[in-house]
């Protein structure tokens, strides 16, 4: 069975600070590992995804996640929080190379970026 | 183009209504799942649709829970005898497939608004 782990339920940063999300990760076959982000009222979003090729990831609005199998980890980060970073964010994973297998969530972590 | 569009956005219906939610998904994805968010909480999968085919409903909560996918594109979700349990964001996601070299591979899903389902 595959699951994930959000170590953190809210993460707090300043405007301009880096930001961390953490992310582990278990799963019995070889993973895709995704990040979507959830802003309120508003659907999920891709942030990016990792599908076996190069371990370090860039998605979109200068997000990025790296994954490493020896730490069972994806985390996600970014060099310098924007206003408009602050939403729930989901780590996700699901079974690569299946057609039909869903996606797992983690709990999400709520950021916030204050001013 | 159009992404997934969901509606109605809100439902508040009374204990013991039935309710039905609709899915419309992006044009020609092959795949559709449906997942419910419980406040505070990340999504769970529900059901999942190849074309019209229903291969994975072991999501479902109960049995008053049904999908249906008739002719391989729009779904409903119908929820009979609503209990507050059920209260929750029903989230629809559609994506292709590739059928290439590598073996079957899951695309991208691309998720809509939901419906936020209110049961009093």
């Amino acid at each position: 069975a595959q699951s994930v782990t959000q170590l953190d339920s809210h993460v707090s940063v300043s405007e301009g600070t880096p930001v961390l999300l953490r992310c582990n990760y278990s799963s019995s076959y070889s993973p895709s590992l995704f990040w979507y982000v959830q802003h309120p009222n508003k659907g999920l979003q891709l942030l990016l995804k990792y599908t076996s090729a190069a371990t370090l990831v860039k998605g979109i609005n200068g997000f990025e996640a790296e994954f490493k199998k020896s730490e069972t980890s994806f985390h996600l980060t970014k060099p310098s929080a924007h206003m408009s970073d602050a939403a729930e964010y989901f780590c996700v994973v699901s079974e690569r190379n299946s057609g039909n297998t869903p996606l797992v969530f983690g709990k999400g972590t709520r950021l916030s970026v204050i001013a | 183009g159009a992404g997934v569009s969901q509606s109605p956005r809100y439902k508040v219906a009374k204990r013991g209504q039935d309710v039905a939610l609709r899915c419309d998904p992006i044009s020609g994805h092959v795949s559709l799942f449906w997942y419910q968010q419980a406040l505070g909480q990340g999504p769970e999968f529900l059901t999942y649709f190849q074309n019209e085919a229903q291969l994975d409903k072991s999501g479902l909560p109960s049995d008053r829970f049904f999908a249906e996918r008739p002719e391989g594109s729009v779904s409903t979700l119908k929820i009979q005898r609503t209990q507050q349990e059920d209260s929750a964001v029903y989230l629809c996601a559609s994506s292709d497939i590739d059928w290439g070299s590598g073996g079957l591979q899951l695309e991208t899903q691309y998720f809509g608004p939901g419906t936020r389902l209110l049961v009093l």
